[in-house]
């Protein structure tokens, strides 16, 4: 089976830009979450999709969004970038988000 | 609120010996813990996963993890470390059960040295 695909694996944006991140989980895995990971802040959960629904949601301002297609891919949206922003974002799938994630290599988004 | 400590940012053992890396938890509820792996560069590996059972559970590339109630600990542990395992190493929690998000740990790096 495939691993989870993030695309683009990097990204340079300028402020005030809007960028959106691709996640295409595991085959048959309906369950995708988003990670942003700094040296800062660690590893911050921003949202989980679960069959095109958004089923939890972490602590990050509105300029943050998503959405899942009914093949269970995820988007990620961020308006308005922020220095900030700049980080690595993690995508991770899992069957039906109980257990174990696999996550994807990350999309690295740089904002100057 | 669901919360992981690693107390260490940093740890360093010589190629061969034992090593450990520590965490402990804060959960309300049955904890659903989980050790995961970065590489530079790399997205996060899964290691090895403590639900309910036996309270050692092994992994991955010979890892394991001791599950302790008392001390609500669940340290990462391997009885001869590789240089190659040199890595960052997160401690998580699903958060409010089996179906919650993963809350991390900050992570401690090992570093083996030959």
């Amino acid at each position: 089976k495939a691993g989870v695909t993030q695309t683009p694996r990097y990204l340079i944006k300028t402020r005030g830009q809007q960028v959106t991140l691709s996640c295409s989980p595991i085959s048959g895995h309906r369950s995708v979450s988003w990670y942003q990971q700094t040296p800062g802040q660690g590893l911050q959960f921003l949202f989980e999709y679960f069959s095109e629904t958004q089923r939890n949601k972490g602590n990050f301002p509105g300029r943050f969004s998503g959405r899942q297609f009914s093949n269970s891919r995820s988007e990620m949206n961020v308006s308005t970038l922020e220095l900030g922003d700049s980080a690595l974002y993690l995508c991770a799938s899992s069957p039906g988000g109980r257990g174990k994630a696999f996550f994807g290599q990350g999309t690295r988004l740089t904002v100057v | 609120a669901q919360s992981v400590a690693q107390p260490e940012d940093q740890v360093n053992v010589a190629e061969g010996n034992p090593l450990t890396v520590k965490c402990t938890y804060s959960v309300s509820g049955n904890p659903y813990l989980f050790w995961y792996v970065q590489y530079p560069n790399r997205g996060l590996q899964f290691l090895l996963k403590y639900i309910t059972g036996d309270n050692l559970v092994k992994g991955s590339y010979g890892f394991e993890a001791e599950f302790n109630k008392s001390q609500t600990s669940f340290h990462l542990k391997k009885p001869s470390a590789l240089v190659s395992d040199s890595a960052l190493y997160f401690c998580a929690v699903r958060d409010g059960g089996s179906q919650g998000n993963l809350i991390f740990g900050k992570g401690t790096k090992l570093s083996v040295k030959p």
